[in-house]
């Protein structure tokens, strides 16, 4: 199985940067994914790390170093409406088939 | 056409009722799923289809039952339910669960079982 850490909330003030974490530990790996969930709506994808590196899209980036199971997604530029939840998923064997399992969640709380 | 739908968006049940959740989606998509979300918490895996057969089913009680019509529709069947089944309810697709692509969600079903 896999095993996902996240801090639960963190907070940032408008036009700021912020770096939310992810540690993993899984039998298996085979990519790791972010999606920001707003509150009573569905997740929605940002990003897709399988390699090593800097993924940039935008005003948002993610990085993965598998040898050390840790990835972050850096948020740059903050606005109010980037006040959501951000999920980590790792992608670990299951039944044959390789499904994301979702961390907890980082509340990010942007502040004026 | 990057679009999962999910019918009805708000549901509230008995815990002696029958129904269903309906997930509908036309990318092409030979994988899809359920999950179950509660407040501040991050989804659960409920089923996972894969061209159309249930191919994961994470130990979920047997009063929900998923049906996969074909390969647009994905249903959940609800019966005899409990208060703590209570939650968002999402369906998701992918183009292929073996492979690195990410997932498309529906808006979810807000469940309530009274």
């Amino acid at each position: 199985g896999q095993n996902i850490d996240q801090p639960t909330e963190m907070t940032a003030t408008e036009g700021a940067i912020v770096q939310i974490n992810c540690t993993y530990q899984t039998s298996g790996f085979n990519g790791l994914f972010w999606y920001q969930q707003h509150a009573g709506e569905a997740p929605t994808f940002l990003s897709y790390n399988v390699l090593d590196g800097l993924e940039e899209k935008g005003r948002f980036s993610s990085f993965l170093s598998r040898s050390k199971g840790y990835s972050y997604l850096l948020l740059k530029e903050l606005q109010m409406k980037d006040s959501a939840s951000y999920l980590c998923a790792v992608r670990g064997p299951s039944g044959g088939s390789y499904i994301p399992t979702f961390g907890r969640g980082t509340s990010l709380i942007v502040h004026p | 056409d990057t679009e999962v739908t999910q019918t009805p968006k708000h549901l509230v049940m008995g815990m002696t009722n029958k129904k269903s959740l309906k997930c509908e989606q036309h990318m092409g998509h030979r994988a899809m799923y359920w999950y179950k979300q509660k407040a501040k918490k991050p989804p659960e895996l409920m089923f996972v289809y894969s061209y159309e057969k249930l191919s994961i089913n994470e130990s979920v009680p047997s009063r929900f039952s998923p049906e996969c019509p074909n390969s647009s529709l994905l249903n959940l069947h609800l019966h005899a339910l409990q208060p703590e089944d209570s939650a968002l309810y999402l369906c998701a697709s992918s183009q292929d669960p073996g492979t690195g692509h990410e997932q498309y969600f529906g808006p979810g079903t807000r469940l309530t079982v009274t």
